[in-house]
């Protein structure tokens, strides 16, 4: 199993410019969520989707929309990258429906928007 | 909504003592308590959990207390070793429904000197 799969592993961009972070788990999870890290700043929500066709906006949503494809895929768009979006995106997932709690992380996409 | 305050935010122990790190929480609703390692340029992993129904649980060197009462838990790492330097993170979580809102807390330094 490979757990929870992130791609790019980094991306610079340009102010303005679009694009979007894949993510996939194969661990049959029905959560899914998107969060942001800064420093100092914790891991903050984006976006959740707590089951396959639901999304719902997390703590800081601007500037991002969220697709949850299937129960394994939930991707993550910047339309317009702003400076303020340069950040470490982790994707992670977790299945609270039968009990797990536990979230499992995707190992990161690090984004600079110039 | 959940506010999680984490102290301290950098912490420096010699090899062999004790390291401690202690967070609040807001929202008496929150049942689920995990607590989050995370290495330089790596994804966060869980080590630790408590739910609210425990007031206490530990894995080897390490132990989680809660109190509920004063809304506050703690993480204890004993005899610690060089690899326990990174950022641990702890977090509130509330299951509802199918969905798992989780807060994390802004993280915590630990360097363990040799």
């Amino acid at each position: 199993n490979a757990g929870v799969t992130q791609t790019p592993k980094f991306q610079v961009l340009k102010t303005g410019q679009s694009m979007t972070l894949q993510c996939a788990q194969d661990m049959n999870h029905n959560s899914m969520y998107w969060y942001r890290q800064d420093p100092g700043m914790g891991l903050r929500l984006i976006y959740y989707s707590a089951s396959e066709g639901t999304t719902d906006k997390g703590e800081v949503p601007n500037g991002y929309n969220v697709s949850r494809l299937n129960k394994r895929e939930f991707s993550l768009r910047l339309e317009s990258a702003a400076p303020s979006q340069t950040s470490v995106y982790f994707c992670a997932s977790s299945d609270p429906g039968l009990g797990w709690d536990i979230q499992y992380f995707g190992a990161g996409t690090r984004l600079s928007v110039l | 909504g959940e506010n999680v305050e984490q102290h301290p935010s950098t912490l420096s122990v010699q090899e062999g003592d004790s390291a401690v790190i202690k967070c609040t929480y807001s929202d008496s609703a929150s049942n689920y308590f995990p607590w989050y390692k995370q290495e330089l340029g790596k994804r966060p992993q869980l080590i630790i959990d408590i739910r609210s129904n425990v007031g206490e649980k530990k894995d080897q060197r390490i132990a989680v207390t809660l109190n509920k009462t004063a809304k506050h838990f703690s993480l204890h790492i004993t005899e610690t070793q060089p690899e326990d330097s990174a950022v641990y993170f702890c977090a509130a979580s509330i299951r509802s429904g199918g969905y798992q809102k989780v807060t994390f807390g802004t993280g915590t330094k630990l360097q363990v000197i040799p």
